[in-house]
């Protein structure tokens, strides 16, 4: 079946860096998306893997993906409390178009 | 300017009364969908359509009801069947096997 669990909370300090994890249970993910939502708003592609790929690099954005473990990890370096926000993951399942959700992990960045 | 926009941003609804949500995309994308968000919830899909006069059921397609005469176009009836329409709705677009843009929202309340 297919199913994305995400923890639901995660606190940082600003200036450190944050590590939200995901993890997937179809092993036929073709694509592994990070999404993020401001409140309110509707959601930001932030980045995305391949599903052949073990890691991803965007300015502070790094992405791990675990194929074996199915875990999938977004961390941002030198968080801002502008990263506060519902970080959502998602993977795109073979030949299909369809995305399943993750719950979404809500960041919160304190000074 | 290529986008995917939702519309209205609020909406309340009668109990009894059926609604429908609109979404448009100017960005040639075959793909749409419809998501509910609750709170303390990921997204789950209502529908996706892949082409135009096409569309499937998603994991919670009860109550709801789609049609995509247009590929620009996927409208959404929230029908007096759906027992608990309070939520913030999500539309989104994509290319076949590419990330998905999504609208900025639609909150429906019933009143």
């Amino acid at each position: 079946g297919e199913d994305v669990e995400q923890s639901l909370f995660l606190s940082v300090r600003e200036g450190d860096s944050s590590v939200i994890n995901c993890t997937y249970t179809d092993s036929s993910s073709t694509y592994l998306y990070w999404y993020k939502q401001e409140p309110g708003a509707g959601l930001q592609l932030l980045t995305y893997i391949f599903s052949n790929m073990d890691m991803k690099q965007d300015q502070r954005l790094t992405v791990l993906l675990n194929k074996k473990d199915k875990h999938l990890s977004l961390r941002i370096a030198d968080t801002q409390t502008g990263d506060s926000a519902i970080y959502f993951c998602a993977e795109s399942l073979n030949n299909t178009d369809k995305l399943i959700f993750g719950t979404g992990t809500r960041l919160q960045v304190f000074p | 300017d290529g986008g995917i926009t939702q519309s209205p941003k609020y909406l309340f609804r009668k109990e009894g009364q059926n609604v429908t949500l609109s979404c448009e995309q100017n960005l040639n994308h075959d793909a749409m969908y419809w998501y509910r968000q609750d709170p303390g919830q990921g997204l789950r899909l209502i529908y996706y359509s892949q082409i135009v006069n096409d569309f499937q059921k998603g994991d919670i397609a009860e109550g709801y009801s789609v049609s995509r005469e247009k590929k620009e176009s996927f409208p959404l009836t929230v029908t007096s069947a759906q027992k608990n329409p309070t939520a913030f709705y999500l539309c989104a677009s994509s290319m076949s096997g590419s990330e998905a843009f999504f609208g900025q929202g639609t909150r429906l309340t019933v009143v």
